[in-house]
């Protein structure tokens, strides 16, 4: 079946560290693959994604590359802020029309100043 | 961001009684989800839509039925609440794009049966 895995947190740093977040998967097929992030009492908010092998998703400083021959899409980014505190989840699709998301467990990231 | 909201936004509830999350969206999108969020699990989907009354189950569907008579709106009901059911739930949108699917998701509700 299709599924994901991501780093079990959680996970603390000071700021302007760098940050990795890792996310592998399992899928039957070519998976589209997103992070999304949570905020204290949102909802989730797409931070960015990658549609097939090699791509490069950015935003916000955030970073994550679809690796095929590794099945991974780790996240980083190279100078963290306390706002970036949140819960990070790895999610995938397969699906071409009702975009069913497959997530993984969230990592929970904590920032100190 | 996509126009999404729940409601209620809170909820206690008893158990066996009916519950009823009600999802509305203001994009006129095609696909709506309910998932719902636990420790440990990530997100899980419970059921999703692809048009007025065209709906279909997710992993989690048990205990749970679903109701989409309009574009905009998407209800899940727990005909029967059980404290397995305890759990914070998001309504999601979306639209299929040359570019692929933005799902977007509303704030959620918070759901506690007792």
């Amino acid at each position: 079946g299709n599924s994901v895995t991501q780093m079990e947190g959680p996970v603390t740093l000071s700021e302007e560290a760098f940050l990795t977040i890792n996310c592998t998967y399992t899928a039957t097929g070519y998976p589209s693959l997103f992070w999304y992030v949570q905020y204290p009492g949102e909802g989730l908010q797409l931070l960015l994604k990658a549609t097939k092998a090699d791509d490069k998703g950015s935003n916000k400083g955030f970073e994550a590359t679809y690796r095929k021959e590794t099945t991974s899409f780790h996240l980083e980014k190279g100078s963290v802020q306390v706002s970036d505190s949140a819960v990070y989840f790895c999610a995938l699709t397969l699906s071409q029309g009702a975009q069913k998301l497959v997530f993984g467990q969230g990592t929970r990231l904590t920032i100190n100043p | 961001d996509a126009g999404i909201t729940q409601s209620p936004r809170h909820k206690v509830t008893e158990t066996g009684t009916p519950v009823t999350l009600r999802c509305h969206q203001t994009e006129n999108h095609r696909y709506m989800y309910w998932y719902r969020q636990d420790p440990g699990h990530g997100l899980r989907l419970i059921h999703y839509s692809y048009g007025v009354k065209d709906t279909d189950k997710g992993e989690v569907s048990d205990g749970y039925s679903v109701s989409r008579s309009k574009t905009e709106d998407f209800l899940l009901t727990l005909e029967s609440a059980t404290s397995s059911q305890t759990s914070v739930y998001f309504c999601a949108s979306g639209e299929t794009g040359v570019s692929g699917n933005t799902i977007y998701f509303g704030e959620g509700s918070w759901l506690t049966v007792v």
